[in-house]
């Protein structure tokens, strides 16, 4: 049975400050890794997605990677700003249904 | 294309009422899926539907769940007799058939059972 896993469940840092958010998955067997972002009582925002093939994708400051082998993702995020608070979610992809990590919770002080 | 669209955004209802939810994907989606999530949660997969064909249902669908997609077109999500453990956010979300199976998330249906 495929277990998302991210740590940790929540982070502070000061604004400006680089970060990384961890995601570990069970079985290497996907289709794609997506890393969606999600505001208090909103939706989801799909930021990236990683089809099985790929290492990595980028979009403006945020990179993420992929490690199918050792069943790991991460998300970085540069210069981090108080916009980019948010809970951030991993999700792997596979037999056509998302698999959901629990989240990080990302808090930026000004 | 105006993405997939959830309504309504906010449902707030007694326990022990019914309720239930529409989901309009993107059009030409033939894939139709439904997730839930609680509070402090990542969202759990509910059932998925291939044009109208309900393919897969979740162990989570008790049977006070229940969903239709009758024309291939726009899915609707029924609770029978509300309990306050159905208290969630419910995501659809579409995909086209093949492609890369990306799938497109609504802005979700937030559901209090009071």
């Amino acid at each position: 049975k495929q277990e998302v896993t991210q740590i940790p469940a929540a982070l502070s840092v000061p604004e400006g400050e680089n970060l990384v958010l961890n995601c570990s998955f069970t079985d290497s067997a996907i289709y794609n890794l997506q890393w969606f972002r999600q505001d208090p009582g909103k939706g989801l925002t799909s930021l990236l997605l990683i089809q099985s093939s790929q290492r990595e994708q980028t979009s403006g400051r945020l990179n993420a990677s992929l490690d199918k082998s050792s069943g790991r993702s991460t998300l970085y995020i540069a210069a981090s700003q108080p916009g980019d608070s948010a809970t951030y979610l991993c999700a792997v992809n596979r037999d056509d249904k998302i698999i959901f990590g629990k989240g990080t919770r990302l808090h930026i002080l000004p | 294309d105006t993405g997939v669209s959830q309504d309504p955004r906010h449902k707030i209802t007694k326990r022990g009422q019914n309720v239930t939810f529409r989901c309009d994907p993107i059009s030409e989606h033939n894939r139709l899926y439904w997730y839930r999530q609680t509070l402090g949660q990542g969202p759990e997969f509910l059932t998925y539907f291939q044009n109208e064909a309900q393919l897969e249902k979740s162990r989570l669908l008790s049977d006070r769940f229940s969903a239709e997609r009758p024309k291939g077109s726009f899915s609707t999500l029924e609770i029978q007799r509300t309990e306050q453990g159905d208290s969630a956010m419910y995501l659809c979300a579409s995909s086209p058939l093949g492609g890369k199976n990306i799938q497109y998330f609504g802005a979700g249906t937030r559901l209090s059972v009071l």
